[in-house]
C-alpha cells in the first residue's frame, strides 16, 4: 500500500486565493483526519470523517475552512478566501477506528504558504 | 481531561548512546497513550502504542515505552542512538470522551557523531 498520499506536497498562495488540499487514505481505512501543525499551536485536529460523513468538524477554525469527502479514497479540504495566519502544514491522516486501540497513518502533508 | 506533558522540547546524544524522551500523562481512568516520530519533512509514523496490556512496549527501531502508573509516566527509550533517530517525537493520549488524538508539544532529538 502506498500509504497515505497528500497533493501537493507545497503550495505558496496569494491572500485572499482559494487553496485546496487533497488527500488519498489508505484502502479500507473508514476514518480520514485533516490536522494543521503550527510552530505555535502544535497539531490541532480540524475534521475528521467515518465512512465519508463529517463526524466532528468544531476544529475547524472559521467559516473559510470547508472540507468534503465525496467517495472512500478522496478527500479536500478548501480554504477560501486564503490568509497569511493559514500558513501552515496540514497532515491527512486514515485509521481503521479512532480511540485508543487505533494508530493512525499519516501524509507526508502539505506546506501552505499565504503571502 | 485528559494531557500529556512531555518536560524536554530538546534532547540531544551522542550516536551510540542511550536516548530518553519523557512524558508525563493526567488521566482520570486508564489511558490509552502513543508516540508518534515525525521526521524532517515527513508525515508522523507511529512508534508504539499502550492500551492497557503489557507495561512495557516495543515498538518499531528498537525503542521502547514503560507504563508506569504510580508515576503517571511513559518514557520512550532506546539503548543505543543512530544517526537516523534524529527528529521530532510526540507523545500522544486518547482522550476517551472524544475519541481524539491529544498531542504533547513534542520533543526535538538531536543525535551527534
Amino acid at each position: 500500500d502506498a500509504g497515505v498520499i497528500q497533493s501537493p506536497r507545497h503550495e505558496v498562495t496569494e491572500m485572499g486565493q482559494e487553496v485546496t488540499l487533497r488527500c488519498k487514505p489508505i484502502s479500507g481505512h473508514d476514518y480520514l483526519f485533516w490536522y494543521r501543525q503550527t510552530m505555535m499551536r502544535g497539531l490541532e485536529l480540524l475534521i475528521y470523517f467515518n465512512n465519508n460523513v463529517p463526524i466532528d468538524d468544531s476544529g475547524m477554525p472559521e467559516d473559510r475552512f470547508s472540507a468534503k469527502m465525496p467517495n472512500a479514497s478522496f478527500s479536500t479540504l478548501k480554504i477560501q478566501p486564503s490568509e497569511p495566519r493559514d500558513s501552515a502544514v496540514y497532515f491527512c491522516a486514515s485509521s481503521l477506528g479512532v480511540g485508543g486501540n487505533y494508530g493512525y497513518t499519516f501524509g507526508s502533508g502539505t506546506r501552505l504558504t499565504v503571502v | 481531561a485528559q494531557s500529556v506533558t512531555q518536560l524536554d522540547s530538546h534532547v540531544s546524544v551522542s550516536e551510540g548512546t542511550p536516548v530518553l524522551l519523557r512524558c508525563n500523562y493526567s488521566s482520570s481512568y486508564s489511558p490509552s497513550l502513543f508516540w508518534y516520530v515525525q521526521h524532517p519533512n515527513k508525515g508522523l509514523q507511529l512508534l508504539l502504542k499502550y492500551t492497557s496490556a503489557a507495561t512495557l512496549v516495543k515498538g518499531i527501531n528498537g525503542f521502547e515505552a514503560e507504563f508506569k502508573k504510580s508515576e503517571t509516566s511513559f518514557h520512550l527509550t532506546k539503548p543505543s542512538a543512530h544517526m537516523s533517530d534524529a527528529a521530532e517525537y510526540f507523545c500522544v493520549v486518547s482522550d476517551r470522551n472524544t475519541d481524539k488524538l491529544i498531542f504533547g508539544t513534542g520533543t526535538r532529538l538531536q543525535v551527534f557523531p
